[in-house]
């Protein structure tokens, strides 16, 4: 298994608290990305990185932020959380972004927003 | 728009019966395509890809898909369906844009 560790796993949170999720990995990986899986809508990217201090948005980018100061992790944080960002997050991780390069995916962090 | 759709939300088939799991895209250039399966409560693995070298890939645990170009369609199938195959499964699309678009899901349940 590809070395990405997620944490925390669970975690319920207060509407409006800052809350961040972290991505670590072991592969050296130059691509990571976050994305969040809703019933109904499969997976929907949410940021993605494509080196130390790059990143990009994806395409459900709102009321989310981002930072990878080190290769190896790649923070997600919801400034002030809202009920609708309860999700399940996965990170995924990537040797580069050609398009016949396989995505890696942790094992995700349930957030509930109460 | 580039996008990807699977068709069925939920499909469910008898213990050794063939399973078939519907995948389109929609784009002017074919895209490399991905199957994951999803178990509960982990994360998604990859099952195959087809990256334009043969439109008819082989994946892990018996599983197969076709690409064709003219439906632009990129089905799953397994011929005989096992108990250990029920999870969720999703199709994923690279449009040349350094990411994965996914379709829906699709929960596989499967009868004894």
């Amino acid at each position: 298994d590809a070395g990405i560790t997620q944490s925390p796993r669970h975690k319920v949170t207060e509407t409006g608290t800052p809350v961040t999720l972290r991505c670590h990995q072991t592969e050296n990986h130059r691509y990571m990305y976050w994305y969040r899986q809703d019933p109904g809508h499969g997976l929907r990217l949410i940021h993605y990185s494509y080196g130390v201090k790059d990143t990009d948005k994806g395409e459900v980018s709102d009321g989310y932020s981002v930072s990878r100061s080190k290769t190896e992790d790649f923070l997600l944080t919801l400034e002030s959380a809202t009920s609708s960002q309860t999700s399940v997050y996965f990170c995924a991780i990537s040797e580069s972004g050609q398009r016949n390069t396989e995505a890696f995916f942790g094992q995700g962090t349930r957030l509930t927003v109460v | 728009a580039q996008s990807v759709t699977q068709l069925g939300s939920h499909v469910s088939v008898s213990e050794g019966a063939l399973v078939l799991l519907r995948c389109n895209y929609s784009s002017s250039v074919p895209p490399y395509l991905f199957w994951y399966v999803q178990y509960p409560n982990q994360g998604l693995q990859l099952l195959l890809k087809y990256t334009s070298a043969a439109t008819l890939v082989k994946g892990i645990n018996g599983f197969e898909a076709e690409f064709k170009k003219s439906e632009t369609s990129f089905h799953l199938t397994k011929p005989s369906a096992h108990m250990s195959d029920a999870a969720e499964y999703f199709c994923a699309a690279d449009f040349g844009n350094e990411k994965l678009t996914f379709g829906t899901g699709t929960r596989l349940t499967i009868i004894p």
